[in-house]
């Protein structure tokens, strides 16, 4: 199984901030990392597909990179609203198989 | 818009099996570029994945939940369904159903339902 590790766990900013949120891979995932925002008592919502790609109606702040094994979500000038948990998730195939994991989550928090 | 919305019992006993069904509206959920999937989140925990399905049928389900899980999807009523059997503590969790493009290896949760909370107990 593909693990997949975020730092920090937790991290505390101010709005106007810029924040990066790390994923890494235990072996490399090429370039198939996506991104979601989760806020409490809500289903997570997508963000970046494919490592840097921004979902549609996604606030531009919000960018990805990376590649392999070490990935980047960056939010840029913090607002309100960013203050959640945010994942990244891998896809790895196989013959007749797939499987899906999720990093353990980031929360993000108002200083 | 599509959109999805889980339904099933909120509570269910130690070893019988568990049972959702996801409806899709908005849309049909036999398109060519889409899976169905299932996703639970345990209380003040992370997500886990645990299968998924082709509206021809064709599944794909979690290792680590394999032999419990069944997936099926029925495109006359545009819903798909997951059965868990053998429930215990460590199944109760809030539910998710989400539509996952998976065209061009993007493999993205793109729409997600609102999820629902299923509690193991007796």
């Amino acid at each position: 199984d593909i693990q997949m590790t975020q730092s920090p766990s937790s991290l505390s900013a101010s709005v106007g901030d810029r924040v990066n949120i790390t994923c890494r891979a235990s072996q490399t995932v090429s370039r198939y990392l996506n991104w979601y925002q989760q806020k409490p008592g809500k289903a997570p919502m997508l963000l970046i597909y494919t490592a840097s790609s921004l979902q549609s109606g996604v606030p531009s702040r919000f960018s990805g990179s990376g590649s392999g094994t070490d990935f980047t979500l960056t939010i840029s000038n913090l607002q309100p609203e960013d203050f959640a948990i945010y994942y990244c998730q891998h896809s790895h195939s196989a013959p007749r198989s797939i499987t899906f994991g999720f990093g353990q989550g980031t929360r993000l928090e108002i200083k | 818009q599509l959109q999805l919305q889980e339904s099933g019992p909120g509570l269910v006993k130690p070893s019988e099996t568990l049972s959702l069904t996801c409806t899709v509206s908005g849309g049909s959920i036999s398109s060519s570029i889409y899976y169905w999937d299932w996703i639970r989140q345990p209380p003040g925990k992370g997500l886990e994945w645990i299968a998924s399905i082709y509206y021809t049928a064709y599944t794909y389900n979690n290792p680590s939940l394999k032999s419990r899980v069944t997936i099926s999807v029925d495109t006359s009523k545009n819903q798909f369904s997951l059965k868990l059997s053998s429930v215990t503590a460590a199944d109760t969790a809030v539910y998710y159903c989400a539509r996952r493009h998976y065209y061009d290896s993007i493999n993205a949760f793109d729409i997600w339902g609102q999820g629902t909370m299923v509690t193991v107990s007796s």
